[in-house]
């Protein structure tokens, strides 16, 4: 079983549709994280949580909202997306966020179509 | 200037040859750093830690230079597995260290029988 686990691996929506990414991790880590990568570009950092509570939300619009019921499960739920949306969306965790322990461990990633 | 800078490549070099690329970084305060390896349509996996003294595993070696602000990759012997995309990671840390993770565009290296 793989430690940090992402579905759907693809997805194909409307720029009207609802939909939301689902990241589970099996490695008791306190840390996940929503990375995009768009063709050409470094990973994008859009959102942190740190022991379930969102730390970070690097300036990410707000037809994307993420939610974290727990330290293993991080959803990422889209609405009303763009065609520039589409990109690979990438979950990680790490142990914690503090020095030494930030190694981070990705998920297979959605690959995200916008129509 | 970007806050971390590779070298796109690709670099590509024929089977056994020794391979070297750098990753320049903006802040003088980092102070963690990586490899990860990037595989096609795959995700990210952590290669390797940077380390002051510099570090070794097995044919690839890591080195830092903080005087210079880069950090270096060698693979030796290289293999047609290490055909891959190779990403410099920088943790510059701070309140929100998390936040500060920077990840580079990323060397593709193309390894050819």
């Amino acid at each position: 079983e793989t430690g940090v686990t992402q579905t759907p691996r693809h997805l194909v929506m409307g720029m009207t549709n609802k939909k939301s990414l689902k990241c589970e991790q099996h490695l008791g880590h306190n840390a996940m994280y929503w990375y995009k990568q768009s063709a050409k570009k470094p990973l994008e950092l859009m959102f942190v949580y740190n022991f379930k509570e969102q730390t970070e939300n690097n300036s990410v619009p707000s037809r994307f909202s993420p939610e974290c019921p727990n330290s293993s499960h991080l959803f990422l739920h889209l609405h009303t997306l763009q065609p520039e949306d589409s990109a690979l969306y990438l979950c990680a965790s790490s142990q914690d966020k503090v020095a030494g322990t930030e190694k981070l461990f990705f998920g297979s990633g959605t690959q995200l179509s916008v129509l | 200037r970007k806050e971390v800078e590779q070298d796109p490549g690709p670099f590509n070099v024929p089977e056994g040859a020794t391979v070297a690329f750098n990753c320049t970084y903006s802040n003088s305060a980092s102070q963690s750093f990586f490899w990860y390896r990037q595989d096609c349509r795959k995700e990210p996996k952590l290669l390797m830690s940077v380390y002051s003294s510099g570090n070794e595993d097995g044919r690839f070696t890591a080195q830092l230079n903080r005087a210079s602000q880069y950090i270096s990759l060698l693979i030796r012997d290289s293999k047609l597995s290490d055909s891959a995309t190779y990403l410099c990671v920088v943790n510059n840390h701070g309140d929100s260290s998390a936040s500060k993770i920077i990840f580079g565009s990323g060397t593709r290296l193309s390894i050819r029988p």
